[in-house]
Formats: C-alpha cells, structure tokens, sequence
C-alpha cells in the first residue's frame, strides 16, 4: 500500500515568491495535518483538515494557507516567503480527526 | 513556552541493553501521547502512544509510561538493537479540544552501538 506522499522533494525559492506544496493521503484516509520542522527542532502543527473542512489552526501568519481536495489530498499555500520558511514541511494522515497520523517523507524549502 | 521538552538532546547505549528516552510537558490538557521515530529523509514514523487513562502501553520491545502527577512519559526499548539509531520524538494532543494537533518536542537522537 502507497503511504503518503508529497511533492515536491525539494524545492529553492527566494525571498518574496510564492510556493504550493503538495501531499496525497494514505488510501482511505481522511484527515491531512501540516506541520514544519526546522533543522534541530521538531514538528511544528500548521494546519489540519478533515473531511475538506479546517479543523486546527497552529500559530502561523496569514501567509500560511491550506486547503483539501474532494478527494482528500491536500495544498499548502505560502505567500511572501522569508529566510525563515526554509524548512522541512511534513505532511500527515489520518483514518479519521482523533486517529494516529502517519507522514510522508516532506518537502524540503529552501528560500534564498 | 515550549509546552514538550526532551532535556536530552543525545542518548547512546549498548546493543542489547535497555535504551529510556524521557519527556516531560506541562499542558495538563494533553490527553494523547504518542512517541514517533525518525530517520534520515524520511517522515516521522509512529512507534506507540498512550492514553491519560492508562499508566503503561507495551508492544513488544516498547513500552510508554506516563506518570501524570509528574508530567512525565517515558519510552523503553528493551532489548535496544542497531536498527533503533534514529531520532525519537515525543509528542501531545488534547483530542477532547484540538485532536488533529500534536505538539512535538525537539528530539532525542538514540544511538545503539554495536
């Protein structure tokens, strides 16, 4: 069975740009969470969807934005990036809201 | 305010011995606690998790305590093999209030010598 997956893999930006990143779920699941890891720290939560619907928010700007598909697969929109986006970006998924969540291998974002 | 901390940031032990990875939080909220695995290039991995209503889950060389007077979980890893070198995170959730975010801390890398 396919796990989740994300593109791209990587991805170099520079300061101001735009940039979607993209995550299938596991089949069958449908919940999808963000999350951003800098280097040496771990998973910080952005956002989580269920069932097309936001259902989290963590403390990021306005810049920062998601969305889900009908058919579960998920977009996370930055506008305006800084130095300071340059991250791994997790995407996570899970059977249901209250269910373990299971990642994929991330996009790494660059901005330059 | 960082609301999971893992204090040690590094932890090595002997193949075949005991590895204890600790974690401490102070959201008396968190209700879910799970313990995740990362290696190199990949996406964390889930390993277990615990309820508040418990005090101990095992599956096989794993078990999760949680002392909540304390605010205290711990992960064992019995017997410790090289395979397990990697990054252990813990995280929390508070799945009555925001179930879909777990707050993670920063990690402790394992490492099982031969």
């Amino acid at each position: 069975d396919a796990g989740v997956t994300q593109s791209p893999t990587h991805l170099i930006k520079t300061r101001g740009q735009h940039v979607t990143l993209r995550c299938s779920p596991i089949s069958g699941h449908k919940s999808v969470s963000w999350y951003q890891q800098v280097l040496g720290q771990g998973p910080q939560f952005i956002f989580q969807y269920y069932e097309k619907e936001e259902r989290g928010r963590g403390n990021f700007p306005d810049r920062f934005s998601a969305r889900q598909f009908p058919n579960y697969s998920s977009e996370l929109n930055v506008n305006a990036l800084l130095l300071g986006d340059s991250a791994l970006y997790l995407c996570a998924s899970s059977l249901g809201q209250y269910n373990e969540q299971f990642f994929g291998p991330g996009t790494r974002l660059t901005v330059l | 305010d960082q609301q999971v901390k893992q204090n040690s940031p590094s932890l090595s032990v002997q193949e075949g011995r005991i590895s204890i990875l600790n974690c401490d939080y102070t959201n008396s909220m968190f209700d879910y606690f799970l313990w995740y695995k990362k290696y190199p290039a990949e996406g964390p991995t889930f390993l277990i998790s615990i309820s508040s209503i418990k005090d101990k889950n095992e599956d096989g060389r794993f078990t999760v305590f949680l002392n909540k007077s304390a605010k205290h979980l711990s992960l064992h890893i019995v017997p410790s093999q090289p395979g397990d070198s990697a990054v252990y995170f813990c995280a929390a959730s508070a799945r009555n209030t925001n179930a879909g975010k777990s707050t993670f801390g920063d990690g402790t890398t394992l490492t099982v010598k031969p």
